[in-house]
């Protein structure tokens, strides 16, 4: 099992430039959640989704950022119009179908995307 | 105010010793606590979940919750070199697990 899958590890973009970071969830996972972490500071929730939908967005910031988890392929985390502050370490995780009160819906991360931006 | 309170350390101890380290959260809301370890430049993998207040023990790890203090807790015993890592607590409300509010972090480091 080759777990979260991130990538690139490293991207390096100037200001005004897009960046796109991409996540392959554990197999038979079906939930991707994108974690930002800024330095000195912890992991802030961005977005959580299912495929072919957007279950929470609640930590995204209201512009330039934009996530999608497509029927087929990876789950992209997009910026438009990078700025400096946007530099920070993106994580994805995954997790199972839900379980609900049943048990603990355990989140496995991968090993990040560290975005800087001249 | 922050909803999870996390000294960043760093914390530095010698090979063998008791590591104890510690969360506050203010919401209330708050059911399941688990505790990241997180080695420099890669991602958080789960140590410890503990679901309300009480103990778990897993090995040379024990997590502790007080909900009414609002106060968790991870411990290790004979801490390693190995064990040198951040380590991060993270709690939801939901039983999803979907949003976790992380603290900040607490950076360890295990002389040998």
């Amino acid at each position: 099992n080759a777990g979260v899958m991130q990538n690139p590890r490293h991207l390096v973009r100037r200001r005004g430039q897009e960046a796109r970071l991409r996540c392959s969830p554990m197999k038979g996972h079906s939930h991707v959640y994108w974690y930002r972490q800024l330095p000195e500071e912890g992991l802030k929730f961005m977005v959580y989704l299912q495929k072919e939908n957007i279950i929470d967005e609640s930590g995204m910031p209201k512009e330039r950022f934009s996530a999608e988890f497509p029927k087929e392929g990876p789950s992209i985390l997009r910026i438009q119009q990078v700025v400096r502050g946007d530099s920070a370490a993106y994580f994805c995780a995954s997790s199972p179908i839900g379980t609900g009160a049943s048990g603990a819906n355990v989140l496995t991360f991968g090993a990040g995307s560290r975005l800087t931006v001249l | 105010q922050k909803e999870v309170e996390q000294d960043p350390g760093p914390l530095s101890v010698p090979e063998g010793a008791i590591v104890s380290l510690n969360c506050t959260y203010s919401n209330s809301a708050f059911q399941y606590f688990m505790w990241y370890r997180q080695y420099s430049r890669k991602g958080p993998e789960l140590l410890m979940y503990t679901y309300s207040s009480g103990n778990k023990e897993d090995g040379r790890f024990t997590a502790q919750v007080d909900k009414s203090s609002k106060y968790i807790s991870l411990f290790i015993r004979d801490s390693q070199p190995s064990d040198s890592a951040t380590y991060l607590c993270a709690m939801s409300s939901d039983t999803s697990g979907s949003r976790l509010t992380f603290g900040e972090g607490t950076q360890l480091t295990v002389n040998p």
